[in-house]
């Protein structure tokens, strides 16, 4: 079975403070999805990484994915109270559903 | 374009009643899932389909059935219900990918399940 842990489970910060947010297996996965969740709604997807070390930036999101493709980081810049949300990871392997992390959720304080 | 729309919002059952939650998306995806949702453990698949008139078992099918007899439509069926079933259940589609891909997952805005 792949397991993917998202860490920290929670995070509370101050606005304008960094962050990074880890998601990590020992098991390769194909590509990696990052999504968020808003209180009362379904996930949204943020971004796919699909390449060992690849780095993709959304605005003050910076998301990477490890070079072997077992891990991956989300970093918010200057955090502002609309990053707050549930972050949750997913991991395709070939010809498999998605396995999603548990989420880190995240609490930007004005 | 209504995307992933899911009925109904809310619902309490007693224990041992049953019930179906429909699901339906018109971007003509051909994978779709329900997913439980319930604090500290994620998102946790179901069961899913890949096509109209196929159906899998995923992480935690006990307890549930589906149907996708149309492509636009999967149906999840509670035959029993249980306290423990009481959840946020999320409905999901997905495109074809390319070289066997998923590829990104649209959910629905969830039914909150609550059973006595």
């Amino acid at each position: 079975t792949q397991l993917l842990e998202q860490s920290p489970q929670f995070l509370s910060i101050q606005e304008g403070e960094n962050l990074t947010v880890y998601c990590n297996s020992s098991s390769v996965f194909s590509s990696l999805q990052w999504y968020r969740q808003e209180p009362g709604e379904g996930p949204v997807l943020l971004v796919t990484v699909v390449t060992g070390g690849e780095v993709k930036k959304l605005k003050r999101l910076t998301f990477q994915f490890g070079d072997a493709r077992k891990d991956s980081s989300l970093h918010i810049t200057a955090a502002q109270p609309g990053d707050t949300g549930l972050y949750l990871c997913a991991g395709e392997a070939r010809n498999t559903p998605l396995v999603f992390g548990k989420g880190t959720r995240l609490s930007v304080i004005a | 374009n209504a995307g992933v729309t899911q009925t109904p919002k809310f619902r309490v059952l007693k224990t041992g009643q049953s019930m179906t939650l429909l699901c339906a998306q018109d971007m003509n995806h051909e994978y779709m899932y329900w997913y439980r949702q319930d604090p500290g453990m994620g998102l946790r698949l179901i069961h899913y389909s890949v096509g109209e008139g196929t159906t899998a078992k995923g992480e935690v099918p006990d307890g549930y059935n589906v149907s996708r007899l149309k492509k636009q439509n999967f149906l999840l069926g509670l035959e029993s219900a249980a306290p423990s079933q009481t959840s946020v259940y999320f409905c999901a589609s997905s495109p074809t990918g390319l070289a066997g891909r998923v590829g990104t997952q649209y959910f629905g805005p969830g039914t909150r399940l609550t059973v006595l």
